[in-house]
């Protein structure tokens, strides 16, 4: 059972237009929400990340948007730039006894921004 | 800041010998140490959890006995695979997190590993 889903397995958007990759998840327990970007051989990086308290944070180029009503959380790029090409991964965690403080990833997105 | 270094970032070994990877957290002292799993356009497999002088908590289906996790001090944890064969070839990302700010985990940059 996949708790966290990224339905969308690639992107592509053109240099400067907005890119948008969207995750969905299914626990309602979960409670911290973060966007990580990974190139091929290399370790996630992390971009932003967003508590459930929140609806929407914001950092440069990067805005993560909430909707706890619907479990489902987007990450905006705006003005995407080719070096943003890469695999962008949804993850969260749950703040509850026992979870162990566990990321759980999305499958992740492949996102290409043509120049 | 939160810099994770892995060494060695590939090694290629035979069959039936042993792998150690060390995982450090170079800016800040890391309570707990992730280590995971990737294989070829997969997501991140998580092996297992350690805290800092503790033992390691792994996720169902992973062998203790054949993965083993040291937690030595807030900044290194090692990973060795003992007895090492072919389908242990994987990605191997370890990362660690400061959980008293957040569960924000900082990853290293990986060890390919190669079983001949």
């Amino acid at each position: 059972d996949q708790q966290v889903k990224q339905n969308s397995p690639s992107l592509s958007v053109q240099e400067g237009r907005i890119s948008i990759l969207n995750c969905d998840y299914t626990n309602s327990m979960f409670d911290y929400f973060l966007w990580y970007k990974k190139y091929p051989a290399e370790g996630p990086t992390f971009l932003i990340s967003i508590s459930s308290i929140k609806d929407k944070n914001e950092d440069g180029r990067f805005t993560v948007f909430l909707n706890k009503s619907a479990k489902h959380l987007s990450l905006h790029i705006v003005p995407s730039q080719p070096g943003d090409s890469a695999v962008y991964f949804c993850a969260a965690s749950a703040d509850s006894g026992g979870s162990n403080h566990k990321l759980t990833f999305g499958k992740g997105t492949l996102l290409t921004v043509n120049p | 800041g939160a810099v994770v270094s892995q060494h060695p970032s590939w090694v290629i070994c035979k069959s039936g010998t042993s792998v150690k990877i060390e995982c450090r957290s170079l800016d800040f002292q890391a309570t707990t140490m992730f280590w995971y799993r990737q294989f070829p356009k997969q997501s991140l497999m998580l092996m297992a959890t350690s805290n800092e002088g503790s033992k390691a908590t792994y996720e169902q289906g992973v062998e203790k006995d054949k993965f083993l996790i040291n937690h030595a001090s807030l900044t290194l944890s090692t990973l060795t695979v003992t007895s090492a064969h072919p389908e242990d070839s994987s990605f191997y990302i370890c990362s660690a997190s400061l959980r008293r700010v957040s569960d924000t985990q900082y990853f290293g940059p990986g060890t390919r590993l190669t079983v001949l």
